[in-house]
């Protein structure tokens, strides 16, 4: 059936750094991919999206870019800060309501 | 705007008793809602879909005489967990669908956490 791979599950980075997460999806009919980020105890919250007609898309400190000929879709944080530490989720709009999200990434910066 | 609220934020209930969780789209119409699990570490499992004004469809595996749900209005779904026991226990979100271009946006509540003693 329709996955999403997210990789890598944790990332270390040190503070002002970049991070990078990056997401592999599986059926080629896929046209929205939204990353969210979930905070300990609380619910995930969409943080940046690209739709498929879109290659590359920024956000102050984030970017998210596709690449559809490769089903791959990546999420870059800049200048990395210590709020940014958090889980993060990518996931596929596959169409009839149905969203399929990857495993999650533990994000730590550190200070 | 796309806030999406959820009652009660932490629910402890003994073992045998029903606990019923509501979900609000506070700002905007959802087409669809939806009830996630999710434990410790762990992606989102998605539980249900539903409709507004028709019966919820259940993923495999997620007993809907236990899981109940009812999607009232376009605004208001609620999660009934009937005669809970301990590995109910969970982190549960629910989500609700904006129409937006050729897609859906979802918009994800704050999670309840339940607790079965």
């Amino acid at each position: 059936g329709e996955n999403v791979e997210q990789h890598p599950s944790t990332l270390s980075v040190q503070e002002g750094d970049s991070a990078v997460i990056k997401c592999t999806y599986s059926d080629s009919a896929s046209n929205y991919f939204p990353w969210y980020k979930q905070e300990l105890g609380k619910g995930p919250q969409l943080i940046i999206d690209i739709r498929s007609n879109v290659g590359e898309k920024k956000d102050q400190r984030i970017a998210v870019t596709l690449n559809k000929t490769a089903k791959h879709f990546s999420l870059h944080i800049t200048e990395t800060q210590p709020e940014d530490s958090a889980v993060y989720f990518c996931a596929s709009y596959t169409g009839g309501f149905k969203t399929i999200f990857g495993a999650g990434t533990r994000l730590f910066v550190k200070a | 705007g796309a806030v999406v609220s959820q009652h009660p934020s932490w629910v402890i209930c003994k073992s045998g008793t029903s606990v019923k969780i509501e979900c609000r789209s506070l700002d905007f119409q959802a087409t669809t809602m939806f009830w996630y699990r999710q434990f410790p570490k762990q992606s989102l499992m998605l539980m249900a879909t539903s409709n507004e004004g028709s019966k919820a469809t259940y993923e495999q595996g997620v007993e809907k005489d236990k899981f109940l749900i009812n999607h009232a209005s376009l605004t208001l779904s609620t999660l009934t967990v009937t005669s809970a026991h301990p590995e109910d226990s969970s982190f549960y979100i629910c989500s609700a669908d904006r129409l937006a271009l050729s897609s859906y946006e979802q918009y994800f509540g704050p999670g309840t956490r339940l607790t079965v003693t």
